[in-house]
């Protein structure tokens, strides 16, 4: 079954500094998902990275897949206090819809 | 539009019982996935349905969990005789088709507290 890594698992972080989030596959990657998790609430959508080389933008996120290495990043420029939360990198195990396979989650704090 | 809506928003249950976790899809989507939280561990794959059609109940516990998804109304995640372990948080993903290229939103959760 395919897993998912993420790295790192926490990040506290000063406020205004950049931070680059990792998630490696132990398999072929045929979309990849990114998600916010706020403490104790729901799963929020940022992006989904299809193609090998793909990069996303979403207000001061942006986020790649490699799809050689199977490894995507999610990147943070200029964090703010309102960037903290719990980022999950979701895999389609085998193109075969929503059925997502999990990373661990990597948990973010920033300073003010 | 609504999003995916889970009601409840936290559920307390004593061992034994049943618990009934609902959820509405955002408005025109007709994939609903069920996914697991366990307290300090990751977000796992439940059950996948369409309406009326179980399609994939590969990540579900074989005993005392069940899943349906009606022609009409939500959704529902049926965990009969619940025990300690069976307390987490369970989310509900919905999309418009299944995998290329859609992306699943999910609901707020619910928490189910076993006492």
């Amino acid at each position: 079954s395919q897993e998912l890594e993420q790295s790192p698992q926490s990040l506290i972080v000063q406020e205004g500094k950049n931070l680059t989030i990792n998630c490696t596959s132990s398999k072929t990657l045929y979309g990849l998902y990114w998600y916010k998790q706020k403490y104790g609430e729901g799963l929020i959508f940022l992006m989904m990275l299809q193609k090998g080389g793909e990069e996303k933008s979403h207000e001061k996120i942006t986020a790649k897949l490699d799809e050689k290495k199977q490894q995507s990043s999610l990147h943070i420029t200029a964090s703010q206090p309102s960037h903290a939360g719990i980022y999950l990198c979701g895999a389609e195990p085998h193109n075969a819809g929503n059925m997502l396979t999990f990373g661990g989650g990597t948990r973010l704090m920033v300073k003010p | 539009n609504a999003g995916v809506m889970q009601n409840p928003r936290h559920l307390v249950r004593r061992r034994g019982q049943e618990a009934r976790l609902r959820c509405s899809p955002m408005k025109g989507h007709s994939h609903v996935y069920w996914y697991r939280q366990l307290p300090e561990e990751g977000l796992k794959f439940m059950v996948y349905l369409q309406k009326e059609n179980i399609i994939d109940e590969s990540g579900m516990p074989k005993e005392r969990f069940s899943a349906e998804f009606p022609k009409e109304g939500p959704s529902i995640l049926r965990i009969q005789q619940v025990v300690r372990g069976d307390s987490a948080a369970y989310f509900c993903a919905s999309s418009t088709l299944q995998g290329l290229n859609t992306e699943a939103f999910f609901g707020q959760g619910t928490r189910l507290t076993v006492v």
